[in-house]
Order: structure tokens, then sequence, then C-alpha cells
């Protein structure tokens, strides 16, 4: 498989839920992200891993938990959210952090909070 | 506070016409330009992209042109397809992180 896959593609979840979702990415990049897309709202960066170290953290509420155990692998680990937390989850890759390196997406996760 | 506005949440036009989309920005740091394009239940995925350096970009049927002073950037597509029906994404850049816009919603008719 190649490109930017996220798993699971659609995550229906109470608000006292542990759940996480999974990024993985085949094309050999040192860059990965998370971005949150709210309805008819820019995708908002929450986090970056540069060379698995965490490099930016966009003022997240902890309940947003990120794990980057190696280059190809990205986790969001999702508790006690709220229902304004439902929204697109996208991951993201580059070969390296900078803007002006392309980014690739995967397909996304809708995430639903009841 | 949005530093990137994309003020047409829509835009439909006729196949084989010039599609125009238009984005606006705040931050006179900004430095670097791209578009990105998303079909439904897909990621979205580079189009094209524009240095502060330069006014005009080209590539095949898409252009993004550049305006400093006015801090505003358009797209055109010449000429349209119904492939290109989509959501377009502007974003920019000052350093490492990306500012995307909400995103227009082109629709080409056939």
């Amino acid at each position: 498989e190649t490109g930017v896959t996220q798993t699971p593609r659609h995550l229906v979840m109470g608000m006292t839920n542990k759940k996480s979702l999974k990024c993985e990415q085949h094309l050999g990049h040192n860059a990965m992200y998370w971005y949150k897309q709210s309805a008819k709202k820019p995708l908002e960066l929450m986090f970056v891993y540069s060379l698995e170290e965490r490099v930016e953290n966009n003022s997240v509420p902890s309940r947003f938990s990120p794990e980057c155990p190696n280059s190809s692998h990205l986790f969001l680990h999702l508790h006690t959210l709220q229902p304004e937390d439902s929204a697109l989850y996208l991951c993201a890759s580059g070969q390296q952090y900078s803007a002006a390196d392309t980014q690739y997406f995967g397909p996304g996760t809708r995430l639903t909070v009841l | 506070d949005q530093q990137v506005k994309q003020n047409s949440p829509s835009l439909s036009v006729q196949e084989g016409r010039i599609s125009i989309l238009n984005c606006d920005y705040t931050n006179s740091m900004f430095d670097y330009f791209l578009w990105y394009k998303k079909y439904p239940a897909e990621g979205p995925t580079f189009l094209i992209s524009i240095s502060s350096i330069k006014d005009k970009n080209e590539d095949g049927r898409f252009t993004v042109f550049l305006n400093k002073s006015a801090k505003h950037l358009s797209l055109h597509i010449v000429p349209s397809q119904p492939g290109d029906s989509a959501v377009y994404f502007c974003a920019a850049s000052a350093g490492n992180k990306l500012v995307f816009g909400a995103g227009t919603i082109l629709r080409v008719k056939s």
C-alpha cells in the first residue's frame, strides 16, 4: 500500500470513551502532522512530529494526546472528548518539516462525539 | 482571527470557461503560498505553489497570481473541466507552519 493511510475512516464515541486514531505513511517521510477540520472552518494544525520528535503543539487540549513511535506511524489518542471535538481529523506527511515541502494527506477520520 | 480567508464558500462555472478562486491574507510575513484540492472522502492534494518573490506561477491549466501589496492571491483554471469540481484550499506560511483558508467549493457544470 502506498501513500498515507488512516484508520478508522469513521468513528463514533461517547464522551467517556478512550479511542485512538492511527496514521501510517509509506513514503519514507520524516515529518508527520495532525490537522483538525471542523465544518466550514480552515484546517487547524494540531501537532507536528519531525524525526519522531514533537516540534509543534498548537495549544491543543490535553484530551488529545499524540504519539509517534517511529517515522512511519502516528497516533492520536482521544480521551473524554466533547461534542465540539466532532470533526474530520487529517494526517499528513512531508519529506521534512518545512512549509515549502509538499504535504501528503491521508483521507481522514470522521469523528463524531456523542 | 483568520489569517487566510477565502471569502467565497462556493463557485459554479461552465465547462470550458475560466474558474477564478480568490484568497486574502493578513500576515505580511507570509512568504510562501499553496493551493490544495480536495475531493470528497479523500485527503487534500497539492496543486500549485508560489513564492513571495514571484507574482505568477503556471502549471498547465492552473496559474496562481500573487499581489503582495493587496495581500491577495488567486488561482485560475483554464479551461475548467468537470473533474476540477472539488474543494480548493489556499494556504500560506511564514516559517514552517502552514495556515489554511476554509476552502471554496468549485462546481464545473458540463
